[in-house]
């Protein structure tokens, strides 16, 4: 199975901050990967899908980009919402559909 | 608007099942596949698998063959996923989810409010 692993696994930072957070798989993916942010107690919310397209709503700070086995996640100007944890989510077509997540990224308050 | 409603909590014994509905209105039901991700506490998301609400096939993650069966119930708009032999490290979350679009299959965009499965002897 493909495993999913997100870089810095804990992130301090403060608002205004730009925010980079990677995740790379074992193996290719092509663009089948998606970003998730989840706060405690909620379920999570869907950012980008399919790499580096943003999902209806989201606001444009944030933005996708990678392909293959790195993929990256950037918030340009961190704002007091974005405090949260962070997941990317990839799909392995092969030999049956297979969804994995990343062991997320928790964003704190510096 | 899409909803997601989800039953209530369980308390389960190790050994026994559980079986979770996920109650969806504001949207044509078997046009989108129904995921069903988990979160133990404290810890990461772990997709469990799939049903097409259309044909009822299914598809599930390799750790949970055998123990893991999800129907639906066209009638009524309702998708269950029922877990059995449950053990400890069962106590999760249990989230149905739905695609944001009919073509993007493998992604989530809307989530039920997540029905917390406590298994303890």
């Amino acid at each position: 199975d493909i495993q999913l692993t997100q870089s810095p696994s804990f992130l301090s930072a403060s608002v205004g901050d730009r925010v980079t957070i990677t995740c790379r798989a074992s193996q290719g993916i092509s663009s089948y990967l998606a970003w998730y942010q989840q706060k405690p107690g909620k379920a999570p919310k869907l950012l980008i899908y399919a790499a580096s397209t943003l999902q209806s709503g989201v606001p444009s700070r944030f933005s996708g980009s990678g392909s293959g086995t790195e993929f990256t996640l950037t918030i340009s100007s961190l704002q007091p919402e974005d405090f949260a944890t962070y997941y990317c989510q990839q799909l392995n077509s092969y030999p049956r559909p297979r969804i994995t997540f990343g062991p997320g990224t928790k964003v704190d308050i510096k | 608007q899409v909803q997601l409603v989800q039953s209530g909590a369980e308390v389960k014994k190790p050994g026994a099942s559980v079986k979770v509905s996920c109650k969806a209105s504001g949207y044509t039901f078997t046009g989108y596949y129904m995921h069903w991700v988990r979160q133990a506490p404290g810890q990461g998301l772990e997709w469990m698998g799939w049903i097409n609400p259309n044909s009822g096939g299914t598809n599930y993650a390799q750790k949970f063959q055998g123990r893991v069966t999800m129907t639906r119930d066209t009638s009524i708009s309702t998708a269950y996923m029922e877990l059995s032999r449950l053990r400890s490290d069962d106590t999760a979350v249990y989230y149905c989810a739905r695609p944001p679009a009919p073509s993007l299959v493998y992604y989530f965009d809307y989530w039920g409010q997540g029905t917390l499965v406590t298994v303890s002897s």
